[in-house]
């Protein structure tokens, strides 16, 4: 049973270019969350989604980001123009539907080297 | 604003030792509070809490939780070179869950 698989694993953007990063939940998980890890800080929430549906994108910077769990494939967290700030490692989560949503498993996460 | 609050920051402890590690928090709209290890990559899980009073173990490892001191605390007993991490605590509100920074723990050998 494979866990929250997220790629890639590394990324390098120049300053002005696109983040893709990409996020599969854990089999029978509809459930996925991304969050941000900054050097020597802690997680930082960003954004819930259902299947086709943004629940809670509360902690999402208002430009140049957004979210996206398509009915089919991935979950794709983007970023558009990246700055160097952007640089962190981003993390995806998933959790199973009704009555277990609290315990969330995370993925490898994606760290992102903006230049 | 919620609020989450660990301590200590760092812990620097010979392998054997027993370690406690707090979390005092301040959440609305609270529902349970989550422990989860981070090595160099993801955090794994560890513990949901959500009764007060009720410990939970698993192998060295033990938490419990005062919801009306608004308090957790996570023990180690024993401790391996292994369990070198950061422990995160994490209450979780309406399925957000916020994050503390984190006690970095370092078990020398």
């Amino acid at each position: 049973n494979a866990g929250v698989m997220q790629n890639p694993r590394h990324l390098v953007r120049r300053r002005g270019q696109e983040a893709r990063l990409r996020c599969s939940p854990m089999k029978g998980h509809s459930h996925v969350y991304w969050y941000r890890q900054l050097p020597e800080e802690g997680l930082k929430f960003m954004v819930y989604l259902q299947k086709e549906n943004i629940i809670d994108e509360s902690g999402m910077p208002k430009e140049r980001f957004s979210a996206e769990f398509p009915k089919e494939g991935p979950s794709i967290l983007r970023i558009q123009q990246v700055v160097r700030g952007d640089s962190a490692a981003y993390f995806c989560a998933s959790s199973p539907g009704q009555g277990r949503k609290e315990t969330q498993y995370f993925g490898p996460g994606t760290r992102l080297l903006v230049l | 604003e919620d609020k989450v609050v660990q301590s200590p920051l760092s812990l620097v402890v010979h392998e054997g030792d027993t370690v406690t590690l707090n979390c005092s928090y301040e959440v609305t709209n609270f529902r349970s509070l989550l422990w989860y290890k981070q090595e160099k990559k993801a955090p794994t899980f560890l513990f949901m809490l959500t009764s007060s009073g009720i410990e939970k173990k698993s192998g060295r490892l033990s938490s419990i939780l005062d919801k009306k001191e608004l308090f957790s605390i996570l023990n180690i007993t024993a401790t391996q070179t292994g369990d070198s991490a950061i422990y995160l605590c994490a209450p979780n509100r309406d399925d957000k869950i916020i994050f503390g920074k984190g006690t970095r723990l370092h078990i020398l050998p």
